[in-house]
């Protein structure tokens, strides 16, 4: 159960769209479309931006968007507000009952 | 509203136990699979396991098994992870976390956090 590969960090001006990966193996990201994303903010509780790849909770503005390819999950935030400025986790599941992290991207609004 | 609130921050020595509790309200506590997260500040989340509020079923990570065991308590909504053992690596905030309805395989509701800190 290795931990999803993230880009520690990511960042954009204002405006602008960027995309964070989070790369598993065929065992995780790739045999299942149970990749979900989190937003965190420093000293808060994870919350929930994308799950089954690209499917949105209410309330989550449609400039957050999910897609994979292959072991490849990614998420892109367009449309940069100084509000994005965060921590962006993403997560699998991995079969038999178990999930996965990936190990965090910090996304800095320029 | 729907939410999970945790018990407390913890000061732990090394060698001991810890136990978080969690307490849901505004859902059915057994509809929905309760998970436990845990995370090192500033560092990457890590899944330790769940539980079936309704049959008790468990399920850990391997990193964790034999020394963490997940219970509830339906009477009273409320989840309890148990960790023994402790070491420094096992100061972290730990989170309970509910699986999201409809086999998304997603959390949507989480606590608020308890940081365990394990020190002589």
């Amino acid at each position: 159960q290795s931990a999803l590969t993230q880009p520690p960090s990511a960042s954009g001006s204002p405006g602008q769209s960027v995309t964070i990966s989070c790369t598993g193996t065929s065992s995780d990201v790739g045999d299942y479309d149970s990749v979900s994303w989190y937003r965190q903010l420093p000293g808060k509780a994870p919350k929930l931006l994308i799950y089954e790849v690209t499917e949105r909770p209410s309330g989550v503005p449609d400039r957050f968007s999910g897609s994979k390819s292959g072991n490849t999950a990614s998420l892109t935030v367009s449309g940069l507000q100084a509000e994005d400025e965060a921590a962006y986790h993403c997560s699998s599941y991995a079969g038999s009952n178990t999930w996965v992290f990936g190990g965090g991207t910090k996304l800095t609004v320029l | 509203q729907v939410q999970l609130v945790q018990s407390g921050a913890e000061v732990k020595k090394p060698g001991a136990s810890v136990k978080v509790s969690c307490k849901a309200s505004g859902y059915t506590f057994t509809a929905y699979s309760l998970h436990w997260v845990r995370q090192a500040p500033g560092q990457r989340l890590e899944w330790m396991g769940r539980i079936n509020p309704d049959s008790g079923y468990t399920k850990y990570a391997r990193r964790f098994q034999g020394r963490v065991t997940m219970t509830r308590d339906t009477s009273i909504n409320t989840g309890y992870m148990d960790l023994t053992r402790l070491t420094s690596d096992d100061t972290v905030i730990y989170f309970c976390a509910r699986e999201k309805p409809g086999a998304t395989h997603a959390f949507d509701i989480w606590g608020q956090g308890t940081m365990v800190t394990v020190s002589s």
